[in-house]
Formats: C-alpha cells, structure tokens, sequence
C-alpha cells in the first residue's frame, strides 16, 4: 500500500534548536519525496524535493530508501519557521497524483 | 492569471444540496488535481486532468461527486446531495509533481 506516515502531529522547539520532523513512507517502486508547508493563512507550497536536493530556508531532507524515510532537518529553528509540514509522494516521473501525510505542527517559541 | 484561484472561499450548504466548485488554474498548465482535506488530515487525493481528460477519478468518495473541465482550463467539482461528512476543505492544484504543484487557496465547504 502507498503511504506517508508523520508520527508527530505536533512539535515544538525554542528558537535556535535543531529541528527533525519525521515522515516515513511505504511504496512499491521509487517514489518522488517532498515536503509541503504551510504557514499561518496561507495556501500550501513547495518546501524541497528530494531529487533537488536542495537547501530551501535552511531545510534540507535526505531520502534513506533503506529506512523508507525522508525526514527534514533543520540546525537553528526560526520564529518564521512556525507552519504546518506535510510530507507527499508520488509515483516517479509521472504526472501522478500525490499522496499526502497527516502534517506536523511545528512551533518556534522565542 | 499569478496563481491557482478558487472561488468561493467559503460554502455554507444544506445537507441535500448540491453545490459547485470552481478553479481556475495557472494558464497553460496542463494537469489539474482536486484534494479534499478533512479537518486534521493531510489533503487526500479525488481526481485528475490532463487538459479536459478525467485520466483518474479512483479518490472520489461516491457518484455524487463530480467534476469537469470542459476546456481545458477552468474545473468544477461538484457534489450533488451534500452530506455532512462531505464538510472539508477542497484544494484545486495544477503543475506537474516533479516540479511542485501551485495549490489554490481552497474552498472551505461547511455542510450543516
């Protein structure tokens, strides 16, 4: 079955604490990893992408296909950072539909 | 237009009713998805078009949702019969996976 898993629905750091926000996925075949935010009254957007392999405002992700996962790390939380993250997949290189976790809830406390 | 528009913001309907939702994608894009997101859950996916072809509807609920795209561009879903458990938000999107989609705003359906 096609899944994303994000264990913790909510997170919460001080700022300037190291960040990891989990997500686990089950898929038959290689799968597209992302990650989607979305901040306080706004619409959802594009983080990163695995295949990028990217730093997008200090967030970087690694897909480990051996532990299915594809968590998102960041060293020094930030007040801005306070958002709801979803972690997706899709099917590779095709226009696919995208399979969404639950979201964790991060708060950045000053 | 700059980004995905999806009208309206919000819909207040009466269980039995049946109700339209629009959205109007990123001029050109090809590809257009609808996901329904529950209260508390990631959105969850209904359906797909490339241009006007409906290539997948495998995540519609029931035959009492329905959506078009007539041209190729503007979509509507609709929802004929609407029943409380119907109550989400419904996000329109359009791009393609591999570069990120656009989301839309989303249209909050509240059925009482």
């Amino acid at each position: 079955a096609q899944r994303v898993t994000q264990p913790e629905k909510l997170l919460s750091v001080f700022k300037g604490a190291p960040v990891e926000l989990k997500c686990n996925y089950s898929y038959s075949g290689s799968p597209e990893l992302f990650w989607y935010v979305q901040y306080s009254r706004q619409r959802l957007q594009l983080l990163l992408r695995h295949i990028s392999r990217e730093s997008i405002k200090g967030f970087t992700a690694d897909l480990n296909k051996g532990e299915t996962s594809f968590h998102l790390k960041k060293p020094f939380a930030q007040e801005e950072d306070s958002a709801m993250y979803y972690c997706a997949l899709s099917g590779w290189g095709s226009t696919d539909k995208l399979i969404f976790g639950t979201g964790t809830r991060l708060q950045v406390f000053p | 237009g700059a980004g995905v528009s999806q009208s309206p913001r919000y819909k207040v309907a009466k269980r039995g009713q049946d109700v339209a939702l629009r959205c109007d994608p990123i001029s050109g894009h090809v590809s257009l998805f609808w996901y329904q997101q529950a209260l508390g859950q990631g959105p969850e996916f209904l359906t797909y078009f490339q241009n006007e072809a409906q290539l997948d509807k495998s995540g519609l609920p029931s035959d009492r949702f329905f959506a078009e795209r007539p041209e190729g561009s503007v979509s509507t879903l609709k929802i004929q019969r609407t029943q409380q458990e119907d109550s989400a938000v419904y996000l329109c999107a359009s791009g393609e996976p591999v570069s990120g989609y656009t989301f839309g705003s989303g249209t909050r359906l509240t059925v009482v």
